[in-house]
């Protein structure tokens, strides 16, 4: 079993859409979750950052950790067509530097 | 202005051959590192330096060898490349080894024919 396991998608939904992006992992020490965003040709970047369990919003995204399930949830409101990326959730436990990586979930918001 | 950079974008090269990629930051972090990035998106880790030190091996061939001259820099020579190299390889760096946040340059796509 992977560590972290996500589903490839692709997922396609109409402009305006609530976009619901998952994973869920095996290793119960992880303590720290991220989600990264990836556009086509290019690098990575941080979206949202979330601590041990619970909610975190920034603006059109919600962010949730449930360790009791190993499960943790992006959630994109009203999305929009600039919203079509690859969405990447990482992981890691408190004392160690690498991140683990989901494989990433491809989003396709058609206006 | 670019946070992190990297040089080439585009390489293609036949089996065999040695090659370098070039990452630089300038962001004032500490921590870089390099991961690989397959056909199936996924993103793994190669290594990660703090302070020019190696932190981080995973388990790679020792045909990939990391230097960082400086703390800014961080480059991956690669020898006797192999179809299997081919990937998109990301350089990214970080404010300290246990930061929640990486930026990553954009990446280079190593193509081996």
């Amino acid at each position: 079993q992977k560590e972290v396991e996500q589903d490839p998608g692709p997922l396609s939904v109409p402009e305006g859409a609530i976009v619901s992006l998952n994973c869920t992992y095996s290793n119960s020490a992880f303590q720290y979750f991220m989600w990264y965003r990836q556009y086509s040709r290019k690098g990575p970047e941080l979206l949202m950052y979330t601590y041990s369990s619970g909610n975190k919003e920034d603006g059109r995204f919600t962010a949730q950790v449930d360790k009791s399930s190993k499960y943790i949830s992006l959630f994109i409101r009203d999305s929009q067509p600039s919203d079509s990326a690859t969405y990447l959730c990482a992981m890691r436990d408190s004392g160690y530097s690498t991140l683990t990586f989901g494989k990433g979930t491809m989003l396709l918001v058609s206006p | 202005d670019t946070a992190v950079s990297q040089t080439p974008k585009y390489l293609v090269t036949q089996m065999g051959n040695d090659k370098s990629i070039k990452c630089e930051q300038n962001l004032g972090h500490d921590t870089m590192y390099w991961y690989k990035q397959d056909s199936k998106k996924f993103l793994k880790i190669m290594f990660s330096y703090n302070n020019k030190e190696l932190i981080i091996n995973e388990t790679v061939p020792n045909r990939f060898s990391p230097k960082s001259p400086d703390k800014a820099h961080l480059n991956l020579h690669i020898n006797s490349l192999e179809l299997g190299d081919s990937a998109v390889y990301f350089c990214a760096s970080s404010q300290e080894t246990a930061a929640r946040q990486q930026y990553f340059g954009p990446g280079t796509r190593l193509t081996v024919t």
